[in-house]
């Protein structure tokens, strides 16, 4: 079965600090997609990205950046030098796939509280 | 950019009574949308999948009859919470998917108080 663990809670850092999110999933399938999003206080979810099983390429966007690695089944996010409005919580996701189709369910890790303080 | 309203955003109804939250795909066709649920400091939980012109697929757990969806166009879903009680308070989320299902747009949610 699918399932995606992220084992960080809660986490409080100080204005300009790195900080890393972990994310470790479970799954059977050779083709599944990865995703993170941020849920800001007012609920609402913010895309940040998708990653696909066959692409195991760093990204780097602007602050953010991203580790996977299939060998260790972790899809990790970094936030350098964070800024109180990072402040939110951050899900981790797996899309479900029977086969080669994908079937679109996310299936999301407990999500981790992220407090920047100034 | 591809945008999915909710309406209402927030709602409270007096437990026995029934509640009707609509989710819309405002710029894309979604064949597919999904209903997700969250209690107050807790993950996303997948309720349902609604395909347009067909009934919805529950996960297991989810009780079809008393969460009623129905995706009669391919720009509306909707999800009714029929006979409300306090422990159906909660975060309601939808989704729709596009480009293959690859691409999925979140509503900004529902947010529902039974007293």
């Amino acid at each position: 079965a699918q399932k995606v663990t992220q084992a960080q809670t809660e986490i409080s850092v100080v204005e300009k600090e790195d900080v890393t999110l972990d994310c470790v999933y479970e799954t059977r399938d050779t083709t599944y997609y990865l995703f993170w999003y941020k849920q800001p206080p007012s609920g609402e979810l913010v895309f940040l990205i998708r990653r696909n099983s066959f692409d195991e390429q760093n990204e780097i966007s602007g602050r953010y950046s991203w580790n996977f690695q299939k060998s260790t089944s972790s899809f990790n996010f970094t936030i350098t030098a964070s800024q109180v409005v990072d402040s939110a919580v951050y899900f981790c996701a797996l899309s479900e796939a029977h086969g080669s189709s994908n079937t679109g369910k996310l299936i999301f890790g407990q999500g981790t509280t992220l407090q920047v303080k100034p | 950019g591809a945008v999915v309203s909710q309406h209402p955003s927030w709602v409270i109804c007096k437990s026995g009574t029934s509640v009707k939250i609509e989710c819309r795909s405002l710029d894309f066709q979604a064949t597919t949308m999904f209903w997700y649920r969250q209690f107050p400091k807790q993950s996303l939980m997948l309720m349902a999948t609604s395909n347009e012109g067909s009934k919805a697929t529950y996960e297991q757990g989810v009780e079809k009859d008393k969460f009623l969806i129905n995706h009669a166009s391919l720009t509306l879903s909707t999800l009714t919470v029929t006979s409300a009680h306090p422990e159906d308070s909660s975060f309601y989320i939808c989704s729709a998917g596009k480009d293959g299902l690859y691409e999925q747009y979140f509503g900004p949610g529902t947010r529902l108080t039974v007293t």
